[in-house]
């Protein structure tokens, strides 16, 4: 199984339109969860960390699901500026918490 | 603030070249990372440096070394360059190692090995 799951898409969307994307990961033990923003060509940036209790941030806003191992990012009033890809972040366990294992992704593209 | 920065932008080796990519973050952060990043694949890590003076390797250091020349600087060898090395490097630092914080990326060297 891999470690940080997430549909590839692209998703394609209207402008205005609410958007949802998911992710699994594969480690209970996983201590820390992000969501990453990608732009083509570009590097990636910090979009929000996730916490338990959920949290928003203007028009995103992002769930952890410990028990389902599952996070979410729900997008509202999508702006073309939003098309990018968002990449699923999972800090790891134990001896590894160093490390950030990233998902590959999930295209969106906000259309006029 | 620069932030992160590394150089070269664009490179192209010839099987067997060594270079090296180099970072370099004024943020004062004690950890820095190497990552690579190939079509269709998520980042994977090659190597981290927890603190100035340390190393240690992440997911896939085959073929690369590295050199954390200050607490500044982190540097990506590599000695005899693959055509599997073909890909967009990106360096990053954090405040710490762990936690919740965030990782500040480069805007990253595409390498291409022919």
């Amino acid at each position: 199984r891999k470690e940080v799951e997430q549909d590839p898409g692209p998703f394609n969307v209207p402008e205005g339109a609410t958007v949802a994307f998911n992710c699994t990961y594969s480690n209970s033990a996983s201590q820390s969860f992000f969501w990453y923003r990608q732009d083509c060509r570009k590097e990636p940036k910090l979009l929000m960390s996730v916490y338990s209790s959920g949290n928003e941030d203007g028009r995103f806003t992002a769930q952890l699901n410990r028990a389902s191992q599952y996070i979410s990012l729900l997008i509202r009033d999508s702006k073309l500026s939003d098309s990018a890809t968002y990449l699923c972040v999972v800090r790891g366990w134990g001896a590894g918490s160093y490390q950030l294992t990233f998902g590959k992704g999930t295209k969106l593209s906000v259309i006029p | 603030n620069a932030g992160v920065t590394q150089t070269p932008k664009f490179q192209v080796l010839k099987t067997g070249q060594s270079m090296t990519l180099q970072c370099a973050q004024d943020m004062n952060h004690n950890s820095m990372y190497w990552y690579r990043q190939d079509p269709g694949m998520g980042l994977r890590l090659i190597y981290y440096s927890a603190s100035e003076g340390t190393t240690d390797k992440g997911e896939v250091p085959n073929g690369y070394n590295v050199s954390r020349l200050n607490k500044r600087e982190f540097s990506l060898r590599l000695e005899s360059a693959a055509p599997s090395q073909t890909s967009v490097y990106f360096c990053a630092s954090s405040p710490t190692s762990g936690g919740t914080d965030t990782q500040y990326f480069g805007p990253g060297t595409r390498l291409t090995v022919l």
